[in-house]
């Protein structure tokens, strides 16, 4: 079955310094997608930045990049200069293609904290 | 162009009672999805629309829950009758199709039951 895995429940990190969060996943599928959602204070989901199996180079969205490794099946989310406003949770997801439709499979998040 | 939006976004009601959610996708959006997290786990798939029809509901936990999508446009989630443990935030999504890569998140309907 497919799974992801986000093992930070919290991480902290001071303001303007980049910060990793960790994810790996599992499938036996050769096509699957890769998605970062920051889920602030408000509630609502926001997409961050999308990494397809078959990419060849890692997904970059202004300050998001994803560091994809393939062989060892992680997708972390780097934050390059961490502002106040990034404080949140951000959940890691996977697209289980089934039958053609998708469905997103999520990691438990992981609450990032931005100190001035 | 309006977002995701879902009604309403808190409930409050006791055991035993009936709830319904609502979700407007975005505009021409034939795929919608309904997701829950809930409290301290991790956010769960419940089920999918293409237009009016149920494509896949493999996620929806018993019968208390039933999903419409008359006409392919809104969707509305009913528990009936709600329990403790369906506390928690509802979310609705939606694409273009099927495969895209973005699915648009709702801010979500926050259920208490007590």
């Amino acid at each position: 079955a497919q799974k992801i895995t986000q093992t930070q429940p919290g991480m902290f990190v001071q303001e303007k310094e980049a910060v990793t969060l960790d994810c790996t996943y599992d499938t036996s599928d050769p096509s699957y997608g890769l998605f970062w959602y920051k889920q602030p204070s408000s509630g609502e989901m926001i997409f961050l930045i999308y990494q397809g199996s078959y990419d060849q180079q890692n997904a970059t969205e202004g300050r998001y990049s994803l560091n994809f490794q393939k062989a060892r099946k992680s997708a972390n989310l780097v934050i390059s200069a961490s502002q106040l406003g990034d404080s949140a949770m951000y959940f890691c997801a996977m697209r289980e293609v089934s039958g053609g439709y998708n469905k997103l499979i999520f990691g438990a998040g992981t609450r990032l904290a931005v100190h001035p | 162009e309006a977002g995701v939006t879902q009604f309403p976004s808190h409930s409050v009601i006791e055991k035993g009672q009936t709830v319904t959610l609502r979700c407007d996708p975005i505009s021409g959006h034939d795929n919608l999805y309904w997701y829950r997290r809930v409290m301290g786990k991790e956010i769960k798939f419940l089920l999918h629309f293409v237009k009016e029809s149920k494509q896949d509901e493999s996620g929806m936990p018993n019968n208390r829950f039933l999903a419409e999508r008359t006409g392919g446009t809104y969707s509305t989630l009913k528990v009936q009758p709600a329990e403790l443990e369906d506390s928690g935030v509802y979310f609705c999504a939606s694409s273009w199709t099927s495969g895209s890569a973005e699915q648009f998140f709702g801010p979500g309907t926050r259920l208490t039951v007590l």
